[in-house]
């Protein structure tokens, strides 16, 4: 089955700077890949995915980026804020025929520091 | 976005009496559904797919007899933990895929087995 794997385990960065997350996934069916943030107590929402025919996508501050040779993406949040202090999952979709299921990586705690 | 509505959101149960936790989508029908299982600081492990009308397909290494999964209509899945004991203890949280592609959380339910 698919596996993902995600780094850093946890991250620290000034206010302003960016903040980079990086996953692998093992399945090259695999077709969707998308970002989850959880804050403390509260349930995972999505802020960004990417389709497999896609390369690059951006919304506002956060940009998502996918390798399909080298079977990786990245979470890219730029002049980050005290507010994107949270876990940060990825996720990838298993292959159709798999009920859409998605397989989280271990997840990333981003502390943003005024 | 689509609304998934979880409930409980906190029970707390002794040990050996069973609890039963719904999963509803409200604006959207759902003919699969997700649970997974989030220990503290840790990844959401997807535990079983949900699927009206027909039984669950649980993940390797899930009790099938623990964890008894329901799901009669459209809108509604139930998990139901059977003769709970403290190592059940979790936040448990479903989901629900309108559309095909990004999965909607409910807000979970903190399981305390005393």
């Amino acid at each position: 089955g698919e596996n993902v794997e995600q780094h850093p385990s946890t991250l620290s960065v000034q206010e302003g700077d960016s903040a980079v997350i990086k996953c692998t996934y093992s399945d090259s069916a695999s077709n969707y890949f998308p970002w989850y943030k959880q804050e403390l107590g509260k349930r995972p929402q999505l802020i960004i995915d990417i389709r497999s025919n896609v390369g690059e996508k951006k919304d506002q501050r956060i940009a998502v980026t996918l390798n399909k040779t080298a079977k990786h993406f990245s979470l890219h949040i730029t002049e980050t804020q005290p507010e994107d202090s949270a876990v940060y999952f990825c996720a990838a979709r298993s292959p159709p025929g798999g009920y859409n299921k998605l397989i989280f990586g271990a997840g990333t705690r981003l502390a943003v520091h005024p | 976005g689509a609304v998934v509505s979880q409930h409980p959101s906190r029970v707390i149960c002794k040990s050996g009496t069973s609890v039963k936790i719904e999963c509803r989508s409200l604006d959207f029908q759902a003919t699969t559904m997700f649970w997974y299982r989030q220990f503290p600081k840790q990844s959401l492990m997807l535990m079983a797919t949900s699927n009206e009308g027909s039984k669950a397909t649980y993940e390797q290494g899930v009790e099938k007899d623990k964890f008894l999964i329901n799901h009669a209509s459209l809108t509604l899945s139930t998990l139901t933990v059977t003769s709970a004991h403290p190592e059940d203890s979790s936040f448990y949280i479903c989901s629900a895929i309108p559309g095909g592609l990004g999965a909607f959380f409910g807000q979970g339910t903190r399981l305390t087995v005393v």
